[in-house]
């Protein structure tokens, strides 16, 4: 199975800074069509996760556009750009280029 | 609105089976797959088996192959995984979630809250 390897575990933020998340993989996320299966996903203290970002830099509806998402073929990236209160919680990246489906271990991300 | 909603956890011991279901509501129920997934308290998310709309190209995880078997009813708007053969790893909050397609994908569309199994003597 793919291991996808994130970093920081956690993440200390200012509120209204930058914050960026790391998550590579033990092999190339390009699959055989050109298109790269990395998603972000964040849950909240006490929910359920929902999907930030997929195929590597697209955001989902609703999801604010501090959010944004980078990277190709092993490594790849997740960015707020000015950290909110509401932003934090746990992230996960999670390939689905190779089946099974992998998720990274996660990033908590909270306020200093 | 999309609503997932898994049913039929509890405390479980070990060797013993448990089947968990899935109601589904808010969208057209059999025009799309649905994975299940779940958490250990307070760890990461592991993705276990999934189900094309028609109960096709099912997939397992290596670490529940041979024990769960997942299925669904297309006309209860309902999935189910049985879960055989518990262990103490398979402690967890399992999840119901919503594929964005009709067969098995990446996309996760929308997840249920969760229910939680805990195998334990």
């Amino acid at each position: 199975d793919v291991v996808l390897t994130q970093s920081p575990l956690s993440l200390p933020v200012t509120l209204g800074q930058p914050a960026s998340i790391s998550c590579r993989s033990s092999q190339s996320l390009v699959y055989r069509d050109g298109n790269t299966f990395l998603n972000w996903f964040q849950q909240r203290p006490g929910q359920s996760p929902r999907r930030l970002i997929y195929k590597v830099s697209n955001r989902d509806s609703g999801v604010p556009d501090r959010f944004s998402g980078s990277g190709s073929g092993t490594d790849f990236t997740l960015k707020i750009s000015r950290v909110e209160a509401e932003d934090v919680g746990v992230y996960y990246c999670m390939q689905g280029t190779h089946w099974p489906a992998t998720f990274g271990g996660g990033t908590k991300v909270e306020i200093k | 609105e999309v609503q997932l909603v898994e049913s039929g956890g509890g405390l479980v011991q070990p060797g013993r089976s448990l089947r968990l279901s899935c109601a589904a509501s808010g969208f057209t129920f059999d025009d799309y797959a649905i994975h299940w997934v779940r958490q250990a308290p307070g760890k990461g998310l592991e993705w276990v088996t999934g189900l094309n709309w028609n109960s096709g190209g099912i997939v397992y995880a290596a670490s529940v192959k041979g024990r769960f078997t997942v299925s669904r009813d297309n006309a209860k708007n309902s999935v189910y995984l049985q879960m055989n053969s518990l262990r103490a790893e398979d402690t967890a909050f399992y999840y119901c979630v919503k594929d964005k397609h009709n067969i098995l994908t990446d996309s996760f569309d929308s997840w249920g809250q969760g229910t939680l199994v805990t195998v334990s003597s």
